[in-house]
């Protein structure tokens, strides 16, 4: 079955530069979902997108922004990057805005240097 | 949003049945509950939600007393892939569009 894409899967930036993570959903599925995972920690929710709208929103900075296309795919841009910002960011996706099953991708593996 | 609580860790061996509670005493009238699994460096991965009494699919069961005030995953027969982090956790199901993922239980199955 097909499942939730995310590439690059692996990102190197230094620091101030600007990054791109792209998420492709489930087909047919119509909500997406950021994440983001320090080292050692939990995930956190960044932002969500239901029908190409903002449907929540977590502890995403000022620095990054996201949408969602008229596909369904969805980019997370990164701006100034920073040290902390080092993190995999898992997209999910899942069939509606309710609070349902979410389905992961592999994630991204940023680092910034 | 409901906080949830459960033991940072439990061991356990291949064979045996793993039961890992969650707290959740503020849960709302419209809160479901739902448990994710975590391999190291992968997305988590859904496991079993529910609302009220017992939910059983083909990998786990979850059971929810009356006053649903807290839950219990419980994993039949465990293997060493098992291993893994799992994290519950309580949302309105008719207004919440993300998983708020609070401190997981690290569960270890030995040989």
């Amino acid at each position: 079955a097909a499942g939730v894409i995310q590439s690059p899967r692996h990102l190197i930036k230094e620091k101030r530069e600007t990054a791109t993570l792209k998420c492709y959903p489930i087909p047919r599925h119509d909500t997406v979902y950021w994440y983001q995972q320090g080292p050692g920690q939990d995930p956190q929710f960044l932002i969500s997108f239901y029908e190409k709208m903002q449907s929540d929103k977590g502890s995403i900075p000022d620095r990054f922004s996201a949408q969602q296309f008229s596909d369904y795919h969805s980019e997370l841009n990164m701006s100034s990057l920073e040290l902390g910002d080092s993190a995999l960011y898992f997209c999910a996706s899942s069939l509606s805005r309710l609070y349902n099953e979410q389905f992961f991708g592999p994630g991204t593996r940023l680092t910034v240097l | 949003l409901a906080k949830t609580t459960q033991p940072i860790s439990m061991d356990s061996y291949e064979g045996q049945e793993v039961n890992i509670t969650c707290s959740h005493n503020n849960i709302a009238t419209n809160d479901y509950i739902t448990w994710y699994q975590q391999f190291p460096s992968q997305g988590p991965r859904f496991i079993i939600q529910g609302y009220k009494t017992k939910v059983t699919n083909e990998v786990a069961s979850l059971f929810i007393p009356a006053d649903r005030k807290s839950s219990t995953l419980s994993l039949p027969r465990v293997s060493l892939s098992d291993t893994a982090v799992y994290y519950c956790l309580v949302g309105d199901m008719d207004s919440s569009y993300k998983l708020i993922f609070g401190s997981g239980t690290r569960l270890l199955v030995r040989p």
